[in-house]
């Protein structure tokens, strides 16, 4: 199984600012997957992040929101732009296995909490 | 696209007894149903999957079983214990791509 870690564990933000969050993957993976959990709610797809190539946003996520970067096999990053309270959720990166089912394993999250 | 539908969105459970969650999905074209437990303020741990190619699969305590002509799919939990009160997902994919996870169940555990 994959190893995936996360940072910041959690934040408490201000209207209007950013925050960037990181994803770091014990292995080498061809795509990682960035989700939104809102509170008490099941968990949404923001993008596919793919090395090498611009992320693939799912309907209602626009990468002006939510740029993502994949510098690495290894890395990426999320950042929420120009935040409001409704940002408030918990951030999830995730990335397959590389088995032959690419078996998905997930992150600890991020609890972000826009004030 | 595909579509997740996860019943009942909560479970309460005699400890011992067994506890079923079930899940319909709409893609006849999806061929892997994984599920996720999830603890409070930890993230989705894997618990079991499916292929499309399988009807059932166990792992001590707990099995899912497929039906691909209806499009479900069902979590079994056996001789429940405590530690299995959390918030349990079901998902769908096709070709090992972008999840599609149902609504959640929070079971609860009674001792």
């Amino acid at each position: 199984s994959a190893v995936i870690s996360q940072k910041p564990s959690r934040d408490i933000c201000q209207r209007g600012t950013s925050l960037t969050i990181q994803c770091q993957v014990d292995s080498q993976v061809t795509m990682m997957f960035w989700y939104r959990q809102q509170p008490g709610q099941s968990l949404t797809l923001i993008a596919t992040a793919n090395q090498g190539s611009e992320a693939t946003y799912e309907s209602g996520f626009v990468i002006d929101k939510f740029p993502i970067s994949r510098p690495n096999l290894t890395f990426s990053t999320l950042t929420v732009s120009n935040m409001s309270p409704e940002d408030s959720s918990i951030y999830l990166c995730s990335a397959p296995s590389g088995g032959s089912y690419n078996e998905q394993f997930f992150g600890p999250g991020t609890r972000l909490t826009v004030l | 696209g595909e579509n997740v539908e996860q019943h009942p969105s909560t479970l309460s459970v005699q400890e011992g007894d067994s506890a079923v969650i079930k899940c319909t999905y709409s893609d006849s074209a999806s061929n892997y149903f994984p599920w996720y437990k999830q603890e409070l303020g930890k993230g989705p741990q894997l618990i079991i999957d499916i292929r499309s190619n399988v009807g059932e699969k166990k792992d001590q305590r707990i099995a899912v079983t497929l039906n691909k002509t209806a499009k479900h799919f069902s979590l079994h939990i056996t001789e429940t214990q405590p530690e299995d009160s959390a918030v349990y997902f079901c998902a769908a994919t096709k070709g090992a791509q972008k999840l599609v996870f149902g609504q959640g169940t929070r079971l609860t555990i009674n001792p």
